[in-house]
């Protein structure tokens, strides 16, 4: 079926270090699309991914679309205390409306 | 400029009762996803509301129910609540035929089912 597979689950890391997120489907995805939720908050867009091999970077957050265009990464460089949340992807197969969401991965950043 | 906005913010029901959730959409939008975020995970897709109809479905049973009105706006409603129907649940606003699809949630309704 399609499903779209997120890890970890769980990231504990120290302040300033580096924090990356893994997205995969066994299907190609048309695009796909990150979150980010603060505890008690709701999903907040950060970016879309549409190209194969398409990378894009917000300050410290890269993100790339794989080549086959079935897994996807989210890179924060140095964390900071304010990037604590969870990180969603969110893919979309062929012309569907429907979004699939991951499980997303809990960031926890200890200062 | 109002975002997406969502009532009521809290509700508690028993098992068995019928809820309505309602949804307004960000300006200048006019789809309307619904979504049941269990606690711990991530958003399951329950529908989407185009041109006040029904455009897509995830996978829930029929007790799941919606309206889209001419302003756009949404309502959800759920029958016959179960136990398990207890969940965040999210609106989500979109341009059909915009530049992007740019989802917009609202800050949901906490459902408890007692």
């Amino acid at each position: 079926g399609q499903q779209v597979m997120q890890i970890p689950q769980y990231q504990h890391v120290q302040e300033g270090e580096d924090f990356t997120t893994y997205c995969n489907s066994s299907t190609t995805l048309s695009n796909i699309q990150w979150y980010k939720q603060r505890p008690g908050g709701h999903p907040v867009f950060l970016i879309q991914l549409v190209k194969s091999g398409e990378v894009k970077k917000q300050k410290r957050l890269t993100f790339q679309f794989g080549e086959a265009k079935k897994n996807s990464s989210l890179h924060i460089t140095a964390t900071q205390t304010t990037d604590v949340g969870t990180y969603f992807c969110a893919g979309r197969f062929g012309t569907g409306n429907q979004f699939y969401f991951g499980t997303g991965t809990s960031l926890t950043v200890i200062p | 400029d109002a975002g997406v906005t969502q009532s009521p913010t809290h509700l508690i029901k028993t098992r068995g009762q019928q809820v309505t959730l309602r949804c307004s959409p960000k300006s200048g939008h006019d789809t309307v996803s619904w979504y049941q975020q269990a606690l711990g995970q991530g958003p399951q897709f329950i529908f989407q509301y185009y041109e006040e109809e029904e455009r897509q479905r995830g996978n829930f049973p029929d007790r799941f129910s919606g309206h889209q009105f001419p302003n756009y706006s949404s309502e959800l409603n759920v029958n016959a609540l179960l136990l398990g129907d207890s969940a965040l649940y999210l609106c989500a606003s979109t341009r059909t035929g915009g530049p992007t699809d740019t989802q917009y949630f609202g800050p949901g309704t906490r459902l408890t089912v007692l």
